[in-house]
């Protein structure tokens, strides 16, 4: 059981840039969460996929934000024309549906400058 | 829709004191309720968890956390602070098969 494992663990970019995150959960769980963490806050949902399915999206997640899981297994956050305010910490997780617990990577760390 | 309160957002014990960090939670079907802790810079790591079963839960580093109905409270506790259990903790509630609702989160300070 190797985890979950999230690419890249920092990114710095410059307002306007375009960003993608990759995520890649426990192999045996249909369950991938993103995340957002932002200082002095808890993680806010952003969107959730049961195998390829993107069953749920979050207010938060506007129209430049994306999120896909192709094959079921690894997915992808692309955040396009990145603002200042999306300077944060993007989790993700993943789980067995029955069990309820999420399995968490270390995040990747966004800063807009 | 499901909340979750946590009251304090910082807390200083010293060390082999009591810890206790509050959790209240709304949720408009039988809960599951969660403890994570994070240490800086890395993902969060699940403390303990109630879906139904015994109201006091038993998790790792000595944690436990006690489901109360009456008072939507699962607030968590450890008889004895170590320097180690500097972190900051969060509570979470989600319903069956569904996402998590996090807390703010209790940054826990322990002194020497």
């Amino acid at each position: 059981d190797t985890g979950v494992s999230q690419n890249p663990r920092h990114k710095i970019t410059k307002r306007g840039q375009n960003v993608t995150f990759r995520c890649d959960p426990i192999s045996e769980h249909n369950r991938l969460y993103w995340y957002r963490q932002t200082l002095g806050q808890g993680p806010e949902f952003l969107t959730y996929f049961q195998n390829e399915a993107q069953l749920e999206k979050s207010r938060l997640l506007s129209d430049r934000f994306s999120a896909e899981r192709p094959k079921g297994s690894f997915s992808t956050l692309e955040i396009q024309r990145t603002e200042q305010g999306d300077s944060a910490m993007y989790l993700c997780a993943s789980s067995r549906r029955e069990s309820g617990e999420l399995f968490f990577g270390e995040g990747s760390r966004l800063t807009v400058l | 829709a499901q909340s979750v309160t946590q009251l304090g957002s910082h807390v200083s014990v010293s060390e082999g004191a009591l810890v206790l960090l509050r959790c209240n939670y709304s949720s408009s079907v039988p809960p599951y309720l969660f403890w994570y802790v994070q240490y800086p810079n890395q993902g969060l790591q699940l403390l303990l968890k109630y879906t139904s079963a015994a109201t006091l839960v038993k998790g790792i580093n000595g944690f436990e956390a006690e489901f109360k109905k009456s008072e939507t409270s699962f607030h968590l506790t450890k008889p004895s602070a170590h320097m180690s259990d500097a972190a900051e903790y969060f509570c979470a509630v989600g319903e069956y098969g569904n996402k998590l609702v996090f807390g703010a989160g209790t940054i826990l300070r322990v002194k020497s």
